[in-house]
């Protein structure tokens, strides 16, 4: 079965512009979570979907947005961009609602300038 | 909110046990996750706890107490390999928070 594929892999954006990151999960899986993560702090949570509904939000700004699809693929978008949004972003698929066991994708790593 | 608490870094020789603990609070507890991340790759899933006591899987064992608010995972006959950071997280309201993770180093 293959993994949680993100794409593209690699990405450098400058100040203002906006960037958009696309996940897609394992087959079967329902529920895509997507996760920013930074050395100084951490992996944070920033929304989960599921049938095509948000159901989770963490706390970050309206500039962060997702969305996801009939076929369970998912996407982010980032708006105005930041020099501090420059992270590693990370997807993760479940079978059902819910943080359990969770199988994260490689990431995208987005570089602000 | 959560606050979830590891220590940043530990080392260990090859073929030695380390445990790394983690302490939560959160205001609403759905169960314990420990994650291993390599550098460079995605974090990986290693065990989840909801119940109290321990969980052995191979040379990994988790640990749980939800009064205490307290975890810890336990590596056992530790390898090279072995060295990552390892993730705790705990899950409240299908939210999975992490702590900032453990370095652990294996050194021959």
């Amino acid at each position: 079965k293959a993994g949680v594929t993100q794409t593209p892999r690699y990405l450098i954006k400058t100040r203002g512009q906006q960037v958009t990151l696309s996940c897609s999960p394992i087959s079967g899986h329902r529920s895509v979570s997507w996760y920013q993560q930074t050395p100084g702090q951490g992996l944070q949570f920033l929304f989960e979907y599921f049938s095509e509904t948000q159901r989770n939000k963490g706390n970050f700004p309206g500039r962060f947005s997702g969305r996801q699809f009939s076929n369970s693929r998912s996407e982010m978008n980032v708006s105005t961009l930041e020099l501090g949004d420059s992270a590693l972003y990370l997807c993760a698929s479940t079978f059902r609602q819910g943080a359990y066991e969770q199988y994260f994708g490689p990431g995208t790593r987005l570089t602000v300038t | 909110g959560q606050n979830i608490d590891q220590p940043t870094e530990m080392t260990a020789t090859e073929g030695a046990i380390v445990q790394i603990n983690c302490t939560y609070q959160t205001s609403g507890f759905n169960g314990l996750f420990w994650y291993q991340q390599h550098a460079g790759e995605a974090p990986t899933f290693l065990s989840y706890n909801v119940l109290d006591g321990l969980e052995e899987k191979g040379r990994f064992s988790s640990f749980l107490s939800r009064s205490k608010g307290y975890s810890y995972l336990l590596l056992k006959e530790l390898q090279m390999k072995d060295s990552a950071s390892y993730l705790c997280a705990a899950l409240n309201d299908y939210k999975l928070s992490f702590g900032a993770g453990t370095t652990v180093t294996v050194r021959a």
